[in-house]
């Protein structure tokens, strides 16, 4: 079964400490993985698109990095306007519609 | 970017009444989407739409219709709300395979 689990949950940050999100998948025939930036009450923003294992996009302070299982949001000297809950989601060949599949999110706090 | 609208944003009725939400896109994009969100929960897919006159249930289970008549305009219908309907309803469309969202509607029935 296609599968998408992000870690951590939750992560609380300081302005100016990097860090990283996780996003694992198990997807057969992978097509596309996507970062979305989601803020309380508002539709998720579209932020990256990785296509092939190695690939990587940035954005300002977000860097995302693809491999064969997972994903990274790399997000380097964070300020607070980047806290913000981050999903990830995969498309693959048979989901209806060529729906994405979502992970639950991870809810970034970013104190000064 | 996509221009996609959603309209109510917010909506509180009683149960048993009939809801249209309404979304709007203006990029001309062939495939459109609704998608479920609970709180703290992953989005559902629950209805697509490939173009005009084209409309497919989702994975996940749903008691909503939707009609596609214009490319521009995808609707989604309850004919009788009921409190398991409560929910974040979010709206998306696409041309290739980014999908690009709208601001979503908070519907909570009582």
């Amino acid at each position: 079964e296609d599968q998408v689990t992000q870690s951590p949950e939750a992560l609380r940050l300081q302005e100016g400490e990097s860090s990283s999100l996780n996003c694992s998948y198990t997807v057969s025939g992978l097509r596309g993985l996507f970062w979305y930036r989601q803020d309380p009450g508002k539709g998720p923003e579209f932020l990256f698109t990785l296509y092939s294992a190695g690939e990587e996009k940035e954005k300002e302070r977000l860097k995302a990095t693809l491999t064969k299982k997972e994903s990274f949001l790399h997000i380097t000297a964070p300020k607070p306007e980047d806290s913000a809950t981050y999903l990830c989601a995969v498309q693959a060949p048979g989901q209806a519609g060529t729906a994405l599949i979502f992970g639950k999110g991870t809810t970034l706090s970013v104190s000064s | 970017e996509a221009d996609i609208y959603q309209t109510p944003r917010y909506l509180v009725i009683g149960t048993g009444k009939k809801i249209t939400l309404e979304c709007s896109q203006t990029m001309g994009h062939d495939k459109m989407y609704w998608y479920q969100q609970d709180p703290g929960m992953e989005l559902h897919l629950i209805h697509y739409s490939y173009g005009v006159n084209s409309t497919e249930k989702g994975d996940l289970s749903s008691e909503s219709t939707v009609s596609r008549i214009r490319t521009e305009h995808f609707p989604l219908t309850l004919e009788s709300a009921r409190p398991s309907h409560t929910s974040q309803y979010l709206c998306a469309s696409s041309e290739s395979l980014e999908q690009f969202f709208g601001p979503g509607t908070r519907l909570t029935v009582l």
